[in-house]
């Protein structure tokens, strides 16, 4: 089984909507990354979470790390067509190394 | 933050050929690794570049088929020995400080024929 579970596999969304995406893991997650990705650049970071707890936003995209350092979510308030892409998460489980596993990937699109 | 530049960006390689990538980063790091992406897959770590010594490489990944150079904290390189089609794959470079956040490359989408 995936060390790393992100669901939904993917979404389509009507825009305007909001929408989120989960990332749960068996072990302690020692960092948790978000990172989106689109065809031909890589993988661009989005927010990392570190501390139970823990919550950042940057622009309409919040990220959340629950208490047991176990389970994220990503949620985008009010979809645009810019957010559409493959949305990744990976986390640090062998206690900050930098190695990161990842989920299996959302792909997200959002419909004018 | 860091920025990381990758080549080549795509290749298209005959079986039984090597392809060298090459990463570099804007910044000097401590940390950079190399990661695969298969077809339709996630990303899956391959080794650890450290700077000065031998690649520490994960479960599933040998230094004969992925040799990985580091001679400075701002460049490495992964080779790709012995292709075959199973080969064909998206790989990536990221660096970071320590634990801290992770950067990466575009990638470079190889094609193995």
């Amino acid at each position: 089984s995936q060390e790393l579970e992100q669901s939904p596999q993917s979404l389509i969304v009507q825009e305007g909507k909001n929408l989120t995406i989960n990332c749960t893991s068996s072990k302690t997650l020692y960092g948790l990354y978000w990172y989106k990705q689109k065809y031909g650049e890589g993988l661009i970071f989005l927010m990392m979470l570190q501390k139970g707890g823990e919550e950042k936003s940057h622009e309409k995209i919040t990220a959340k790390l629950d208490e047991k350092k176990q389970q994220s979510s990503l949620h985008i308030t009010a979809s645009q067509p810019s957010h559409a892409g493959i949305y990744l998460c990976g986390a640090d489980t062998r206690s900050n190394t930098g190695k990161l596993i990842f989920g299996q990937g959302t792909t997200l699109q959002v419909k004018p | 933050s860091a920025v990381i530049s990758q080549k080549p960006s795509r290749d298209i390689c005959q079986r039984g050929t090597s392809l060298t990538i090459q990463c570099q980063v804007d910044s000097q790091v401590t940390m950079m690794f190399w990661y695969r992406q298969q077809p339709g897959q996630s990303l899956t770590l391959i080794a650890t570049a450290n700077q000065g010594s031998e690649a520490t490489y994960e479960s599933g990944f040998v230094i004969d088929k992925f040799p990985i150079s580091r001679p400075n904290l701002t460049f490495s390189t992964l080779t790709v020995s012995n292709m075959s089609p199973e080969d064909s794959s998206i790989y990536l470079c990221s660096g970071g400080q320590g634990a801290d956040i992770q950067y990466f490359g575009a990638g470079t989408r190889l094609s193995v024929l």
